[in-house]
């Protein structure tokens, strides 16, 4: 069965940093891409950043760029989310997500096919 | 960025009445398209993705469709375990977008 456990969230004063983990079990964490989805309260789903298996490609929405740092280690099955300078509007539930791809003939399709339950990272002074 | 846009953003049904959610991309996504369900304090849970293919164990009453920017998420029968929260999210692009979102709610 898989397994995703967010840790690392908390309450921190606007400017400073976290950092958030994903410890990943029952797959092959060293195959599959990961990702960062947050939610703020009452708010919807945002994608924060995508990391692929080996670690070699990394990619971060606009707001976050500069700021987050996502980073695996799949020695230890081990998803991380530097995250600095952190203003208010960052305050939200963050899930850590495993994508899988399903092809068919030469077409594949992405898509998140299992979620942490999610830690809370609270930004205020 | 791609941006996703569902509609309605709420709607309220009662059991047994069928739904169907609309999700349009601002540019051509193929059929790069998920579906997402989150009920009130979970994580999000697959429905579809590929526009039309039904994640494993997701009963069949859920229908997905659509390529290029329309696309439609399809509950017919509705149960009351489906009233929550559906998300559209597109995998075109490696920077992924979801839509704001579609409540649904017992009337």
């Amino acid at each position: 069965e898989v397994q995703l456990l967010e840790s690392g969230g908390g309450l921190v004063q606007p400017g400073g940093s976290l950092r958030l983990s994903c410890e990943a079990s029952g797959f092959t964490f060293s195959t599959f891409a990961m990702s960062w989805v947050r939610q703020a309260p009452g708010k919807g789903l945002e994608w924060v950043s995508t990391v692929s298996s080996l670690g070699g490609d990394t990619f971060y929405e606009d707001s976050v760029k500069g700021r987050f740092t996502i980073s695996r280690d799949n020695s230890k099955n081990t998803l991380h989310l530097q995250m600095n300078s952190l203003r208010a509007e960052d305050t939200a539930a963050y899930f850590c997500a495993k994508e899988d791809t399903f092809w068919l003939a030469e077409t594949s399709w992405d898509f998140y096919d299992s979620w942490g339950q999610g830690t809370l990272v609270t930004v205020s002074s | 960025d791609i941006q996703m846009t569902q509609s309605p953003s709420s709607l309220s049904v009662s059991v047994g009445d069928t739904v169907t959610i609309t999700c349009r991309a601002s540019q051509s996504i193929s059929a790069s398209l998920n579906w997402y369900q989150q009920r009130p304090g979970k994580a999000p849970k697959l429905l579809i993705y590929g526009a039309s293919f039904l994640h494993s164990g997701v009963p069949r009453r859920f229908t997905g469709r659509g390529s290029g920017t329309d696309f439609t998420l399809t509950i017919t029968s509705l149960e009351s375990e489906d009233f929550a929260t559906y998300y559209c999210q597109q995998s075109y692009s490696t920077l992924r977008t979801f839509g704001q979102g579609t409540k649904v709610e017992i009337k």
